[in-house]
Formats: structure tokens, sequence, C-alpha cells
């Protein structure tokens, strides 16, 4: 069973960073791309970013572009976001995802539960 | 990047109505689409992947049809558990974009 499980969110204020950790298990980590998609409190989902399976490809949306950097440990099957020069819009629920394939974008197929950040004085 | 539209923003439906949700993509996709379901304080679940195939699990009365900019997700029967908020969500290129959302309420 594919499980991944987040970790890493709290309150920050802004201008400040903070690590999220998504933790995968019931499937071969290294096999798969991944993805860290965000939604802010009553709002639609938004892509953040996306890492393939070998880690050597990274991605990320214009909003978080700069800012953000997404990263992954075979060794631990765990899956990063390093994020930096927090804003308020920042404020919302990370998921981790599972893409289905391993390098070009590919439907994402699992999600997470999700960690709250909240980015506020 | 690739902007997603969907329509209606919203709609209410009685169980047992047959359910359209449409999603339009600003260039030519292929097939390359999935939709989503969300209910709240839950994570969103994939229903259909590569425009019209049914994920493991999901019940065969979600259907979904189109390529190239135009498809459409279709309900054939609403119930009750299916009341959500569907997105589309395009995997033809990074960055990967999702459409804006449709809730379907109750009547």
């Amino acid at each position: 069973e594919v499980q991944l499980l987040e970790s890493g969110g709290g309150l920050v204020q802004p201008g400040g960073s903070l690590r999220l950790s998504c933790a995968a298990s019931g499937f071969t980590f290294s096999s798969s791309a991944m993805s860290w998609v965000r939604q802010a409190p009553g709002k639609g989902l938004e892509w953040v970013s996306g890492i393939s399976g070998g880690g050597d490809s990274t991605y990320y949306a214009d909003s978080v572009k700069g800012r953000f950097s997404i990263s992954r440990d075979h060794s631990t099957n765990t899956l990063y976001l390093q994020m930096n020069t927090l804003r308020a819009d920042d404020t919302a629920l990370y998921y981790c995802a599972r893409e289905a394939g391993y390098s070009s974008a590919d439907k994402i197929d699992y999600w997470g539960q999700g960690t709250l950040v909240t980015v506020s004085s | 990047a690739i902007q997603m539209t969907q329509s209606p923003s919203s709609l209410s439906a009685s169980v047992g109505d047959r359910v359209t949700i449409t999603c339009r993509a600003s260039q030519g996709i292929r097939n390359d689409l999935g939709w989503y379901q969300q209910k709240p304080g839950k994570a969103p679940k994939l229903l259909i992947y590569d425009a019209s195939s049914l994920h493991s699990g999901v019940p065969s009365r979600f259907s979904g049809s189109g390529s190239g900019t135009d498809f459409t997700l279709t309900i054939s029967s609403l119930q009750p558990e299916d009341f959500a908020t569907y997105y589309c969500l395009q995997d033809y290129s990074y960055p990967l974009t999702f459409g804006p959302g449709t809730k379907v309420d109750i009547k």
C-alpha cells in the first residue's frame, strides 16, 4: 500500500524558512517522480514543485521559483521541500504526491494527508 | 504555463442525476488529463487518468472523455457520496496545472 506521510509544517514569520519532509513507503521510491501540491484555506489546488525519480530534474511553479527547493533522499525514501523567504500567500496545506511516471510529467496517483504551513507575524 | 478552465464552478444536483463537468486547456495536451475528487478535510483522490481511463477502485458511474483541449467528466447517476469538489489536472508538461474546481452539492 502506497503511503506518504508529510511533516515539518508549522507557524513561521514572513521572510522565514521551513523544510517539509515526506516519508514514502509501499512502492519503489526511486522509480517515481514526486511532487508537492498546496491548497490555501478555502481555495483550489496549486502544483508547487516536482522532481524526477532519479532526482536529476526539478521543476517549479513561477510563484515559488527561486525561493523553494525540492530534493529527495533514496537512502531514507524521503522527499523534501525547502521553503525560504516565505510570504503570507504561501500559507496553505502542503501535500506530498506521487506521480505515476519516472521523469516526464505524469498523473498524480497518490497523495499524502498534508502538512499545514502558516506564514504570519 | 498551460491554463486550465472548468465549468461550471458549482452545481446543485439530486441523487440519481446525470452530472457533466467540462475542462478546457489553453493548448493541446493530447489525452494527458486527470480528474480528481476532493471532500472537505481530505486529500484529493484520482478518479480518471489519461482522459478516459478509470483509476483502480473507482465506481463505473464515473467516466471521462476528450482529447486535445476539451474534456468532460460524467457521473452517470449521482450518489450521496459523490457530493464533493472535482478538479482536472493536466500532466502533459511541467508546470502541472489544475483547473479551478467544480463544487457539486445537494439540490
